[in-house]
């Protein structure tokens, strides 16, 4: 059975700082999907990154970027230069092997201090 | 545009009723999910289907039931709603075998309360 573990609960980040949110998983399946997403407090999901398992280089989108370590099965999404409006509930989550069904860590609520 | 809608945005309802809960999707994607999120629980998955006339049980999907009778909708119903279920509910689709970056959307949310 695959499963996600965001072991922080809560980070408190100052504004311009870079930010580290951690996120592991497990999975038996050889080819396998790890994505972010951002909740902010009007709570919608919000895509923010995806990487794919076979995939050779660390995926990057903006200020976000997924720093993926395959053999340690660890995904952490790094945020450069963090804002105050990037204080929000972040999730990371997976998809497995010829499955499409997502599932989601308790997710990571980030704070950036101004 | 394309998009994906619940509703209602907000619900009160009481213990032992039955309670349906929308979704709706014009994205013409086959995969549909329902999830609940709680506190200290993330999101959870309730129910998932993968195209007309499919529908699968997820983690949480005791006192929950759906049916896919056309690709847009995936109405997911409480046939006799109790405290425990008192939650916000997400829907999501995505298109068949979807691992690229771009192909999960979800809708807004339905805050459901129990009394």
């Amino acid at each position: 059975a695959q499963k996600i573990t965001q072991t922080q609960p809560g980070m408190f980040v100052q504004e311009k700082e870079a930010v580290t949110l951690d996120c592991t998983y497990d999975t038996s399946d050889p080819s396998y999907g790890l994505f972010w997403y951002k909740q902010p407090s009007s709570g919608e999901m919000i895509f923010l990154i995806y990487q794919g398992s076979y995939d050779q280089q660390n995926a990057t989108e903006g200020r976000y970027s997924l720093n993926f370590q395959k053999a340690r099965k660890s995904a952490n999404l790094v945020i450069s230069a963090s804002q105050l409006g990037d204080s929000a509930m972040y999730f990371c989550a997976m998809t497995g092997e010829g499955d499409d069904k997502i599932i989601f860590g308790k997710g990571t609520r980030l704070h950036i201090l101004p | 545009d394309a998009e994906i809608t619940q509703s209602p945005r907000h619900k009160i309802t009481e213990t032992g009723r039955q309670v349906t809960l929308a979704c709706h999707q014009t994205w013409n994607h086959n995969n549909m999910f329902w999830y609940r999120q709680d506190l200290g629980h993330g999101l959870r998955l309730i129910h998932y289907s993968y195209g007309v006339q499919d529908t699968n049980k997820g983690e949480v999907s005791d006192g929950y039931s759906v049916s896919r009778s056309n690709t847009e909708d995936l109405p997911l119903t409480l046939e006799s709603a109790a405290s425990s279920q008192t939650s916000v509910y997400f829907c999501a689709s995505s298109e068949s075998g979807g691992k690229s970056a771009d192909t999960q959307y979800f809708g807004p949310g339905t805050r459901l309360t129990v009394l």
